[in-house]
C-alpha cells in the first residue's frame, strides 16, 4: 500500500528551537509539495520540488524556513527559530507531474509554546 | 481576490439527496483540477480529478468542469452521513502548482 510517511506525528517544543519533520514520497513520485494548515488560513503551499530542485518556495517565510530533498526519498522542512504563529498542521504530499495530483501523508501538528 | 474559492458552508443536506459544491479560480493557465475529502482531524484525501471541460463521474461523485467560466463542481448524489466532511478544491497551475481553496464544509443529516 504506497503512501506518504511523514515523520514525527506530533511535536511540541519551545519557542526558539530548531524543528525538523521529515517526508518520505511515494516511490516513482518526481513531485512533493509541502503544505501547512491552520483554521484560519486554510492549506497554504510553502514550497515544491520536481525531480529533488526546488519549483517555488515564494510560500515560506524565508528567514526560518527551509525545505530540501537530500535524495529522492527523503523531504525535509526546517524551522529555526520556532515561534508560537508556526503552530500548524504541515502536510507533505507527492504526486506525478504529468498528472498533477498530491497525495498526502498523515501531517505533522506542530505546537511551538 | 483568493486563487481558488469556495463557499465556507456548512452546507447541510439531509440523506439521500444531491449535495452540490462549487469553486472558481483565478488563473486561467490552470490545467487540471481535482476534489479533495478531509475529515477532521486527518489528511486531505483526493476523490476526483478532471482535465477537460464536461462531466466525470465516479460512483456518487460527478465533477463538472467549464474552464471558460472557471468554474469546477462536484456533486454527491445520494449523500451518506459518511459523506460529512469538508471538500477542498484544488487548481494546478503550470509547473504543476497546486492551489487549494479553504473548503466547503458539508453535513448530512440523517
Amino acid at each position: 500500500d504506497a503512501r506518504v510517511t511523514q515523520t514525527p506525528r506530533d511535536k511540541v517544543t519551545e519557542m526558539g528551537q530548531e524543528v525538523t519533520m521529515r517526508c518520505q514520497p511515494i516511490l516513482g513520485h518526481n513531485t512533493v509539495f509541502w503544505y501547512r494548515q491552520t483554521m484560519m488560513q486554510g492549506l497554504e503551499l510553502l514550497a515544491y520540488f520536481r525531480n529533488r530542485a526546488p519549483l517555488d518556495d515564494s510560500g515560506m517565510p524565508k528567514d526560518r524556513f527551509s525545505a530540501e530533498m537530500p535524495d529522492a526519498t527523503l523531504a525535509t522542512l526546517k524551522i529555526q527559530p520556532s515561534e508560537p504563529r508556526d503552530s500548524a498542521v504541515y502536510f507533505c504530499a507527492s504526486g506525478l507531474a504529468d498528472r498533477g495530483e498530491a497525495f498526502f501523508g498523515q501531517g505533522t501538528r506542530l505546537t511551538v509554546v | 481576490q483568493k486563487e481558488v474559492e469556495q463557499n465556507s458552508g456548512p452546507l447541510s443536506v439531509p440523506e439521500g439527496a444531491i449535495a452540490s459544491l462549487n469553486c472558481t479560480y483565478s488563473d486561467r493557465g490552470s490545467q487540471s483540477f481535482f476534489w479533495y475529502r478531509q475529515y477532521s482531524g486527518k489528511s486531505p484525501e483526493l476523490i476526483m480529478s478532471i482535465y477537460s471541460n464536461g462531466d466525470k463521474e465516479d460512483g456518487r461523485f460527478t465533477a463538472q468542469l467549464n474552464k471558460a467560466s472557471q468554474y469546477v463542481s462536484l456533486l454527491i448524489r445520494d449523500s451518506q452521513p459518511s459523506d460529512s466532511a469538508t471538500y477542498l478544491c484544488a487548481v494546478g497551475a503550470a509547473g504543476n502548482k497546486l492551489t487549494f481553496g479553504g473548503g466547503t464544509r458539508v453535513l448530512v443529516k440523517p
